[in-house]
């Protein structure tokens, strides 16, 4: 079956570091996402990719960046990782627009 | 700024009760989706309601839309245990409209 894997699912970094999260679908959807849930906030959009070279800036992408190499993987990087980036991260693919969204399990990043 | 806001935050009823949740938004929609995310869990789709309907069944869930209100409810008739969750509505994001706009959701606890 077609699906959508994140890893890990648990990280503890210090602060500083350059982290990377991995997701990986295997359903061909040209649209993958980034997202992060903290309490009180529900989900924020961090980077989205419309296909193979192409990245886009959601609302609370400081601090982060993605890239598209093919169409399977959408890897987030946190370029110094920050207390503040602390949080569940989730990535999700959709096939169009205006269709459903397929997330994956999450990340539990903590940045001590 | 995020454009649903459920209504309530967090709702307790007894198993074999119909749990009803809202979600209001700002700006003009074309669609408007309902997730689900058990705890620790990922967000899993729940239903797609378009702007030129207004109501929707699947299975024990009903979603109304009212554009004029800039509203939706979810439905959920003969609750049970399983449905413990926490619920989000989605609208299509205005920095991408592949994306998505959540609200902070209502959690729902379905005491057996």
């Amino acid at each position: 079956d077609a699906e959508i894997t994140q890893s890990p699912r648990h990280k503890i970094t210090e602060t500083g570091r350059q982290v990377t999260l991995a997701c990986h679908q295997t359903w061909n959807h040209n649209n993958m996402f980034w997202y992060r849930q903290d309490l009180g906030h529900g989900l924020r959009l961090i980077h989205y990719s419309y296909g193979v070279q192409d990245t886009n800036k959601g609302e609370v992408s400081d601090g982060y960046s993605v890239s598209r190499s093919n169409t399977e993987d959408l890897p987030l990087t946190l370029e110094s990782a920050a207390s503040s980036q602390t949080s569940v991260y989730f990535c999700a693919s959709s096939p169009d627009v205006n269709t459903e969204a397929f997330f994956g399990q999450g990340t539990r990043l903590t940045v001590v | 700024s995020q454009q649903g806001e459920e209504d309530p935050q967090a709702l307790s009823i007894q198993e074999g009760e119909n749990a009803t949740m809202n979600c209001s938004y700002k700006t003009s929609i074309n669609n408007l989706q309902w997730y689900r995310q058990n705890s620790g869990r990922g967000l899993v789709h729940l239903i797609l309601i378009r702007s030129n309907e207004r109501e929707k069944h699947s299975g024990r869930l009903r979603v109304t839309l009212d554009t004029s209100k800039k509203s939706s409810s979810l439905l959920i008739t003969a609750s049970r245990a399983a449905d413990t969750a926490s619920y989000f509505c989605a609208t299509p994001h205005h920095t991408g409209r592949r994306a998505l706009t959540f609200g902070s959701g209502t959690r729902l606890q379905v005491q057996p």
